[in-house]
Order: C-alpha cells, then structure tokens, then sequence
C-alpha cells in the first residue's frame, strides 16, 4: 500500500514570496491532516479536511495561509505572502474515516515525508 | 485545552542498555489516546507505540513499552536493548477518543535520543 505522498521536498523562497504544497494521502482515507512543525518544535496542527470539508482550521493563520481538498483526494497548502517564521517542515497526514462515534486503532494518522521550507 | 511537556530536550545511552523518555500531560478528558512517535533525519513520523486511557495494562511493542500513570498524567517510554538505529526525534502525543469535531494530534516538544556505541 502506497503511503502518503507529499511534493515538492524542500523548498527555498524570498519573504514576500508565495509557496504552494502538494498531499496525496492513502487510497480511501476521508480525513486529512496538515501540521506544521518549527524547528526544535512538535507539529502543531493547521488544518484538518474530511473529505472535502473543513473540521478545524482554528490554528491556520488566514490572512496568509489557505488550503483545499477538491474532490475529497489530493490537498494543497499555500501561503501568500510568506514571512520569515513560516520557515518550518509542513507534514500532511491521513487517516480513515470509520463512521464510529470512538476513535479506534483503524483511525490511525500515517504521515508523509514532510516538505522543508526556507524562507529568506 | 489539552497540553503536552516533555522535559528532557536531548538524552543519549549507550547501545545495548536501557532508555526511558518522560512525558507528562494535561486534559480534562477520561477518554483519549496516548502515543509516542519517532521522527529520524528523514522526517517521516513514524507511530511507535500506542496506549488506551480506559486500559489499566500498559502497552508493549517489542523492546519499546510505556508506564502510563493515569492519575498522575505521565506517560514514559522505555527502550530497551538500544539500537543505532532507535537515534531519533520522540514525540509524545496526545488525541481525544471520540470522533467528533477535530480529531488532532496534540504534541509534545519532543527529545532528541542519541545512542552511543
């Protein structure tokens, strides 16, 4: 099974600049997860998509951060204009959506390699 | 809010001995998921082992178990027989046992565990 998948790797920019994340989570996960992670910080959570809806952004900073989930699949993350403390690793997760009201082992969050991004 | 510390910001052991990472946290819930989670160089977040709150019987995966005080709101993990490759980021994590509304991972500060030879 294919986990999840995330594009590019790192990434360098100018301040000011814009910047755009790709997630492609597992085949068949409903929900999905972006966490940003400062250096020498644990991920903190930005946004969280089930299908195509949003649970919780109430961490995202929205005069400069979006996100979209179209079609309940892939995910992009952007940021316009990006400021030097937006420097930090962006990692997406997924996991299934088991209808049940308890959280089980089956709502497990896999993780993607992550994105690293500078900026100067 | 729920809230995750740890406060041992590096540690290190010598191979083949034995390594507890501490974790407290805080919550007003009587039902959620604890977790630890190692993060290498590559930054892939990597679940190590899992505990049930409503479960009395600490949880094991290997070389690698937890002491879950409930009461007390510590979670440690323990690592036994040290391997090379156990050097990594840990994470201590926290999440809710329901299902509804935001179903986040609340982490720790993590602690960097170097393995000497």
């Amino acid at each position: 099974e294919a986990g999840v998948a995330q594009s590019p790797r790192y990434k360098i920019i100018e301040k000011r600049q814009s910047v755009a994340f790709w997630c492609n989570p597992i085949s068949g996960h409903a929900t999905l997860y972006w966490y940003q992670q400062i250096l020498g910080q644990g991920p903190k959570l930005l946004i969280q998509f089930q299908n195509n809806g949003v649970v919780d952004d109430s961490q995202l900073p929205k005069d400069r951060f979006s996100a979209e989930r179209l079609k309940g699949v892939d995910s992009t993350l952007k940021i316009q204009p990006a400021k030097l403390e937006d420097s930090a690793v962006y990692l997406c997760a997924s996991s299934l959506e088991s209808g049940l009201a308890r959280v089980t082992v089956h709502n497990e969050q896999f993780f993607g390699p992550g994105t690293r991004l500078t900026v100067l | 809010a729920q809230t995750v510390t740890q406060s041992q910001p590096e540690m290190s052991v010598q191979e083949a001995e034995t390594v507890t990472l501490s974790c407290t946290y805080d919550t007003s819930e009587s039902d959620y998921y604890l977790f630890w989670y190692k993060q290498p160089p590559s930054r892939q977040m990597i679940l190590v082992i899992r505990q049930e709150a409503y479960k009395q019987q600490n949880a094991t995966e290997n070389r690698f178990s937890v002491n879950f005080q409930k009461a007390a709101k510590s979670f440690s993990l323990k690592i036994s027989d040290s391997q090379l490759g156990d050097a990594a980021m840990y994470f201590c994590a926290y999440r809710s046992a329901w299902n509804q509304g935001a179903q986040k991972l609340v982490f720790g500060q993590g602690t960097r565990l170097t393995i000497n030879p």
